[in-house]
């Protein structure tokens, strides 16, 4: 089964407005990544929290994790309508090789 | 300096076919992952290889599907005798040498196979 699960699975917002997406997962971590995907293209990374971290930044996106909860959000913002796009979590296990992927957030901005 | 690259762009087999992808990873970097996507879903691990070597192939199935990544050339995600299950996008990544375990990945545009 999917180490991620992302929620929720899909969100709708007006242009301006914050964007929170939430991802929990099983098993114990090294990291956390957050990635994006536009329709019919490839991920793009956003942000990597690692498990001693609690919080960070980049821009204008903010990710916290709660190791104890094994739970991390992902905020946006200040929405754009160029936000629009599928947003994944993936972690990486405390002992192996691969990113492991949640089902994903569908987030649309309105303009 | 060239992202990952994936092609074809779109792979269209008959039933009973075979499917090659290929995926070559950004300059310098020496660790591939293929991933499976459905639509409207996430991204599922298939295999891990690093030159010449396959690391982790937990998420192949075990029949039909076979995955390289020679010294020399583009990794290949093989598929023989393709069904209409395996209809999907199949994304490549890359990521670099060293330090495998904080390093995000690269993606390549993908492959969208369809099997009539």
């Amino acid at each position: 089964s999917q180490q991620g699960e992302e929620d929720p699975q899909a969100l709708s917002i007006q242009e301006g407005e914050n964007a929170t997406m939430n991802c929990s997962y099983k098993t114990s971590i090294n990291n956390l990544q957050w990635y994006r995907q536009n329709s019919g293209r490839g991920l793009v990374h956003l942000i990597l929290i690692r498990s001693n971290e609690r919080e960070k930044h980049s821009g204008r996106l903010r990710v916290t994790l709660d190791t104890s909860k094994k739970s991390s959000s992902l905020l946006i913002t200040a929405s754009r309508a160029a936000d629009t796009a599928s947003y994944f979590c993936a972690t990486r296990m405390e002992y192996g090789n691969k990113l492991v992927f949640g089902a994903g957030t569908i987030l649309r901005v309105k303009s | 300096n060239a992202g990952v690259m994936q092609n074809p762009r779109h792979l269209v087999r008959r039933r009973g076919q075979e499917a090659r992808l290929r995926c070559s990873p950004m300059k310098g970097h020496s660790h591939v992952y293929w991933y499976r996507q459905l639509p409207e879903e996430g991204l599922k691990f298939m295999v891990y290889l690093q030159k010449e070597n396959i690391i982790d192939e937990s998420g192949m199935p075990k029949e039909r599907f076979s995955a390289e990544f020679p010294k020399e050339g583009p990794s290949i995600l093989r598929i023989q005798q393709v069904v209409r299950g395996d209809s999907a996008a199949y994304f490549c990544a890359s990521s670099p040498r060293e330090t495998v375990t904080n390093e995000k990945l690269f993606f390549g545009s993908g492959t969208q196979l369809s099997v009539l």
